[in-house]
C-alpha cells in the first residue's frame, strides 16, 4: 500500500469496554510499532513487532493492553476494560527491517475517547 | 531513568527568523537520532536522523541538526523559517541496536506572516 493504514480513526467508547484498533503496515516491512500520545505529551513506545521474534512488550502500561501480528501484515492492538486514563491518539508506525537507523513511517492514528 | 527532554514546548516566531529547538538525551552508550515533524492535519514525518559519521546532519526543507556527543544533544536548526514550517516537532532517540523510539513531549512551532 502507499503507506501505513489505521483504523478506526475516531473511536469513541465506555469505560468497562473492549477496543480494538487496526494497522495495515506498509507492504514489505518486517517491523512493525505501537505507540500512543496522550494529550499534551509526546509519544510513548508501547510494542514492537519484528519478523518473526519475539514480540518487545515493555512498554505495555498494563495486561490490559495486548497486540498481535498476523506474520509481517496487519497488526491488531486490544485494550480490555477500557479506562478512561487510555483516552490518547494510538499511532502505528513500520520500518523496513527493524534497526535502529530506519525510518519510521506512522499512520494517521487512532483517536481514542473513554468516557 | 533513560529521557528525551525537549526544551521548549511552544514557540513563535516570525516569518525569515532563524529556529532552534533544544533536544538533550540521558542514554549512554550508542544511539540514533531523529527528529520527526508533524504538520497541521499530517502523519508523522522524518525531517532527519543522525546514524554515524558527520555529526552536522541535514534533512528536508532546510532544516539541519547538530549532534554533540559530549553534550548529549542533538539541536535543530533553521536559518530562516517560513510559514509552512508550522508544525510540532518531535526529537526522539534509538538506543542500541533496533528501532524502537523513544520520545520527547514536542515543540509546537507556529511562525506568523
Amino acid at each position: 500500500g502507499a503507506g501505513v493504514s489505521q483504523s478506526p480513526s475516531n473511536k469513541v467508547t465506555e469505560k468497562g469496554k473492549d477496543v480494538e484498533l487496526r494497522c495495515d503496515p506498509i507492504s514489505g516491512h518486517t517491523a512493525l510499532y505501537w505507540y500512543r500520545q496522550r494529550l499534551g505529551q509526546g509519544l510513548e513506545f508501547l510494542i514492537y513487532f519484528q519478523g518473526n521474534s519475539a514480540p518487545d512488550k515493555s512498554g505495555l502500561p498494563s495486561d490490559r493492553f495486548s497486540a498481535e501480528r498476523t506474520g509481517e501484515s496487519v497488526s491488531t492492538l486490544t485494550i480490555q476494560r477500557t479506562q478512561q486514563e487510555d483516552s490518547a491518539v494510538y499511532l502505528c508506525a513500520s520500518s523496513l527491517l527493524g534497526r535502529a537507523g530506519d525510518e519510521q513511517f506512522f499512520g494517521p492514528g487512532t483517536r481514542l475517547t473513554v468516557l | 531513568a533513560q529521557s528525551v527532554s525537549q526544551h521548549n514546548h511552544h514557540v513563535i516566531l516570525s516569518e525569515a527568523a532563524s529556529l532552534e529547538l533544544g533536544c538533550n538525551y540521558s542514554y549512554g552508550g550508542t544511539v540514533n537520532l531523529f527528529w520527526y515533524v508533524q504538520y497541521p492535519g499530517q502523519h508523522l514525518q522524518l525531517l532527519l536522523k543522525y546514524f554515524s559519521g558527520d555529526p552536522l546532519v541535514k534533512g528536508i526543507k532546510g532544516f539541519e541538526a547538530e549532534f554533540i556527543k559530549s553534550k548529549f544533544s542533538f539541536n535543530l536548526r533553521k536559518p530562516s523559517v517560513q510559514w509552512s514550517d508550522t508544525a510540532e516537532y518531535f526529537c526522539a532517540v534509538s538506543p542500541g541496536s533496533w528501532g524502537k523510539l523513544q520520545f520527547g513531549a514536542g515543540t509546537q512551532v507556529v511562525v506568523t506572516p
